[in-house]
Order: structure tokens, then sequence, then C-alpha cells
């Protein structure tokens, strides 16, 4: 199983909702990411989790929080959001963060509309 | 965290081979260039990825320049199933981090 599975794949939220975003995988990765897609625009790394524990924030704002519950799973939880937030968000998962020969894979992401 | 340049799109026709160019003259030593593409309404995959000498795959090929300041990724014979946007990314070790350049769109014609 190659598979990283996001859900919802669609997602309208109103500025003062909270929701999330859900990521899974079951390659035994243990470095996980988000990314953030504006049309037309390439990936920005958002955060990177590596054996559950947060590594890097790209100084997201607070409105982003994510959760690595366990090495399988990866949650990003939206409140508050901007119309500007309104995006493709992207997982991704690697085996471990230690090489940079490591190959990530990715989810076919979570399209977000802020209104 | 060095940056890459790629042309913002591309043409190539079927069964030809398509070379596209990447420039990342503030690469240093340590940095592995590894190219990552999207096809349309899916999520970046990887491609291939080099330090220093050329790379072939079932893919792809990758052309490391000698003073690595550039690098070209070359499809042999491109299909219609290669249209997508490629993505020259530099990794820097112990950074964590895959930064995506902008990419270039790659259109193939029947």
């Amino acid at each position: 199983d190659t598979e990283v599975t996001q859900t919802p794949k669609h997602l309208v939220m109103g500025m003062t909702n909270k929701k999330s975003l859900k990521c899974e995988q079951h390659m035994g990765h243990r470095a996980m990411y988000w990314y953030k897609q504006k049309a037309k625009k390439p990936p920005e790394l958002m955060f990177v989790y590596s054996y559950e524990k947060l590594s890097i924030n790209e100084s997201v704002p607070s409105r982003f929080s994510p959760e690595c519950p366990n090495s399988s799973l990866l949650n990003l939880h939206l409140h508050a959001l901007q119309p500007e937030d309104s995006a493709l968000y992207l997982c991704a998962s690697s085996q471990a963060l230690a090489g940079p020969t490591g190959e990530l894979f990715f989810g076919e992401g979570s399209r977000l509309t802020v209104l | 965290d060095a940056k890459t340049t790629q042309p913002n799109s591309m043409e190539s026709n079927e069964e030809e081979p398509v070379h596209l160019p990447c420039n990342h003259s503030t690469i240093s030593g340590t940095d592995y260039i590894h190219w990552y593409r999207q096809l349309p309404s899916q999520g970046p995959e990887y491609v291939i990825h080099g330090l220093t000498s050329n790379v072939n795959n079932r893919m792809a090929s990758l052309a490391i320049a000698e003073d690595r300041k550039s690098s070209t990724l070359i499809l042999h014979r491109a299909t219609l199933r290669d249209a997508a946007v490629y993505y020259c990314i530099l990794y820097t070790s112990g950074t964590y981090k895959y930064i995506f350049g902008t990419g270039t769109r790659l259109k193939v014609l029947a």
C-alpha cells in the first residue's frame, strides 16, 4: 500500500467554523508534512512532523493547528479562517526525515473554500 | 533556502524527447536536486533525484552540470500522460525541507 489518503476531498466552511482535515498513511513512514497550494502556484511547506513530534512550523498562522495522534495519522485543525486561506491542502509522508535521498508520497489533497 | 528557476511552460510533440531545464545557481555542496511532477487534479509525485552524477530511472534521466548550478530532466519519449507541471527542488541536508520551485508546465502535443 503506497497511498496517502486525505479526507475530505472538498470542504466549504465559513470564517467562524471549526473544521479538520485528515491524512492517513499505512506505509510505516515516520515523517509527515502539510503543504498549501494556491491555484497555479507551487506547494508551500506548512508543517513537518517526525516521529509524531512537530519538527518544523513555517511561521504558519495559529488558525491552522496541526496534530499527529499516531504515526499513521495527521490532522490539520482549522479555525477562524480567512477567504485567502482557500487552497488545496496537500499531505505527504516519507520514510524518515533523516536523509535527503528520501521520497515524498503525496495525497490528492483537500480542496478548501472559505466563505 | 536555495532557490530554483524554471521556464513557466514548454511544449513537446508526442514520442519525442523533452529536456526540462532548472537553474540553481545558489546551490550548496550538500544540496540534493529532486524533481517531482504534478498531474492535473493530483498531488505531486516523485520523478528522480541526484547529487553530482547523472542519474537514470524508469521514468526519466537527470543530467547535472559539472558546476551543479543547473540540471536538466530528460523524458526520453514524451507521452500524453506526461503532461504535468514539473518541479525542480533543492533539498538541503539537515533542514528536512522540500521547497518547491515555480515549476514548468509541460504540454504534450499529439
